[in-house]
């Protein structure tokens, strides 16, 4: 039971690059989500997809992207890092929005140096 | 004021205690609640959902009060491995999810 799976787990990332982080769920749920978590502070939604084709700002979207490419991977793409952005970032997918029990993936921490 | 509020603890019991933590929030609209655990560097995982009947598994018990917007988590004879961040989740605007900063535990032999 694979679930949610998030790639990479880990990455360094100098200040300007930029990178996409990977999310898959095999569930066949059709709400996926990205959040991250800092020290100190709960999860905060960065954005989400309701459905397939559709996505949506959540509370902290400055400085991301993102795509649902189909319906089983949504990713989460960095144009030009910052050290602010330094966290560890969440994958999480849920049956559909209103049935709100989600799934998170392992999680991707990430340095901005 | 923060939308869901904790106190981060932590929280230190000797192991067989019985430890309570509450969650306000400030949503009156809210419908949906939760508990989350989440153990050091991993994932949140799914603890329990809370019902305004209250609902027990095992050793947890969850309360929800809506007159007062606050919610409970009560552990009875606590385990070692119960040691984790406990997240006090509910549902906002839109059917997404709210989370608290959460409250640590930390059980001692």
């Amino acid at each position: 039971n694979a679930g949610v799976t998030q790639t990479p787990k880990f990455q360094v990332l100098k200040t300007g690059q930029s990178m996409t982080l990977q999310c898959a769920q095999d569930m066949n749920h059709n709400s996926m989500y990205w959040y991250r978590q800092d020290p100190g502070m709960g999860l905060r939604l960065i954005y989400y997809s309701a459905s397939e084709g559709t996505t949506d700002k959540g509370e902290v979207p400055n400085g991301y992207n993102v795509s649902r490419l189909n319906k089983r991977e949504f990713s989460l793409r960095l144009e030009s890092a910052a050290p602010s952005q330094t966290s560890v970032y969440f994958c999480a997918s849920s049956e559909i929005l209103a049935k709100n029990i989600q799934y998170f993936g392992a999680g991707t921490r990430l340095s901005v140096l | 004021r923060k939308e869901v509020e904790q106190d981060p603890g932590p929280f230190n019991v000797p192991e067989g205690a019985t430890v309570a933590f509450n969650c306000t929030y400030s949503n009156s609209a809210s419908q949906s609640f939760f508990w989350y655990r989440q153990d050091c560097r991993k994932e949140p995982k799914l603890l329990m959902s809370v019902y305004s009947s209250g609902n027990e598994d095992g050793r947890f018990t969850a309360q929800l009060n809506r007159a007062s917007q606050y919610i409970s988590l009560l552990i009875r004879d606590s385990k070692l491995s119960d040691s984790a961040t406990y997240l006090c989740v509910v549902s906002g605007m839109g059917g997404k999810l709210i989370f608290g900063q959460g409250t640590t535990l930390q059980v001692k032999p």
